[in-house]
């Protein structure tokens, strides 16, 4: 069974940084896109940004795009979400997901980040 | 990036059938066959429930069915039953290897 578990959420004062990680296993991780999604307390999902299999392209919501930077490590079987400049507007559940665009199967269970002063 | 438009709340007793639409523009839900389905439950992580608009993962009931028409797409519950009370939220692919998801909707049987 595909299992992917998040680390690294806390609180942080706007204007801070935070790494999320997300560690996988049970699957060939290298041969997988993946993704950050985000869902802030009682609200929807929001896609946040994915990256390729070698880490080599990378995409972002316009609302991250300059902010965040996600990358990955195959070897470590391990993804990661660099997030700088936080807003309380990025006060959020992160999910990592595996997939393709549009559809993802699998998911972790979520860290908190809450961006307060 | 606008979130796709879905209805924030659908009801229906057990045993009946609802529908959720899922409407977009030209550039994500209409250009692509690339709309899934989540449900989630509280606390929970989501779950695919359909995939490339129509399509089923393994393991998740034949009640559930997906459609698309133009702009929009659609979820369909049949036999409606307790566990199927969720939030469910659809999402497209937008292209420039983007997706972007539904603002959910809320499921309760009565």
């Amino acid at each position: 069974e595909v299992q992917l578990v998040e680390s690294g959420g806390g609180l942080v004062q706007p204007g801070g940084s935070l790494r999320l990680s997300c560690a996988a296993s049970q699957f060939t991780f290298s041969s997988y896109w993946m993704h950050w999604v985000r869902q802030a307390p009682g609200k929807g999902l929001v896609w946040v940004s994915r990256i390729n299999t070698d880490g080599s392209a990378t995409n972002y919501a316009d609302s991250v795009k300059g902010r965040f930077t996600i990358s990955r490590d195959n070897a470590k079987n391990t993804l990661y979400l660099q997030m700088n400049s936080l807003r309380a507007e990025d006060t959020a559940v992160y999910y990592c997901a595996r997939g393709d665009t549009g559809s993802y199967p699998d998911w972790g269970q979520g860290t908190l980040v809450t961006v307060s002063s | 990036q606008s979130a796709l438009t879905q209805p924030a709340s659908v009801s229906g007793s057990p045993g009946q059938s609802i529908t959720i639409s899922c409407t977009g523009t030209s550039s994500d839900v209409g250009s692509y066959n690339l709309v899934s389905w989540y449900q989630q439950h509280p606390g929970k992580a989501p779950k695919l429930m359909i995939y490339e608009v129509s399509k089923r993962p393994s393991g998740v009931s034949n009640r559930f069915s997906g459609s698309k028409s133009g702009n929009t797409a659609s979820l369909t519950i049949s036999g409606l039953q307790a566990e199927d009370e969720a939030d469910y939220y659809c999402c497209s692919y937008a292209g420039s290897s983007t997706s972007v998801f539904g603002t959910g909707t809320k499921v309760t049987v009565l």
